[in-house]
């Protein structure tokens, strides 16, 4: 059966530091496009970061230079270490994996896998 | 950054209504359109992709069309199941992505 599932998540003072994790089965993480999405309490969804099957990553402006996203393929698991957080970081962080159709120009792209989610509350 | 915006951000139906929610793009996004619903406490489950290209294993209930930049989600027939929030979330700028604000489906 295909499902991701984090952990980590938790209570962290301002300025602190958080890694979740988000552990695959039923497919390789590092042979896939993998995703972090978070949802503050009561709003929408946010992306995160991507990191792709070569190792590229990306992230949105609100945590770029403050978050990273990593992967051990020996785990299968996904990671983001989440540095110098802020009070509007709090939400629920969700894993994803990134699913591909051919399309014209260019390819189709969905979050098809989630993971159940991992609260992050920053609070003094 | 594409802006998505949905509406109405809530809805009242009852059970066997046909329902259909809209979304825009700030600017034209061809077809590259996902829709999720998302239940209280759950994941985002991925309903449609490509704008209007059903998911395995969703329900043929749902359906979505558009192109550019007005996209809808339409639900045929409510089911009890059905009553949770929906967004629609661009990949066109992948993977710059950005979801609409939700719209809310609630039991009439």
């Amino acid at each position: 059966e295909v499902q991701l599932v984090e952990s980590g998540g938790g209570l962290v003072q301002p300025g602190g530091s958080l890694r979740l994790s988000c552990a695959a089965s039923g497919f390789t993480v590092s042979s896939n496009y993998m995703i972090w999405v978070r949802q503050a309490p009561g709003k929408g969804l946010e992306w995160v970061s991507i990191i792709y099957s070569d190792g590229t990553t990306k992230y949105s402006d609100s945590v770029k230079g403050r978050f990273t996203i990593s992967r051990d393929n020996s785990k299968n698991t996904l990671y983001v270490q989440m540095n110098s957080l802020r009070v509007g970081d709090t939400a629920v962080y969700y894993c994803a994996r990134e699913g591909t159709a051919v399309g014209a120009p260019k390819y189709y792209y969905y979050m098809d896998v989630w993971g159940k989610g991992t609260t992050v509350t920053v609070s003094s | 950054d594409i802006q998505m915006t949905q509406s109405p951000s809530s809805l009242s139906a009852s059970v066997g209504d046909r329902v259909t929610i809209t979304c825009r793009a700030s600017q034209s996004i061809s077809n590259y359109l996902n829709w999720y619903q998302q239940n209280p406490g759950k994941a985002p489950k991925l309903l449609i992709y490509a704008a209007s290209t059903l998911q395995s294993g969703v329900p043929s209930r749902f359906s979505g069309s558009g192109s550019g930049t007005d996209f809808t989600l339409t639900i045929s027939s409510l089911q009890p199941e059905d009553f949770a929030t929906y967004y629609c979330q661009q990949s066109y700028s992948a993977p710059l992505y950005t979801f609409g604000q939700g719209t809310k489906l609630e039991i009439k």
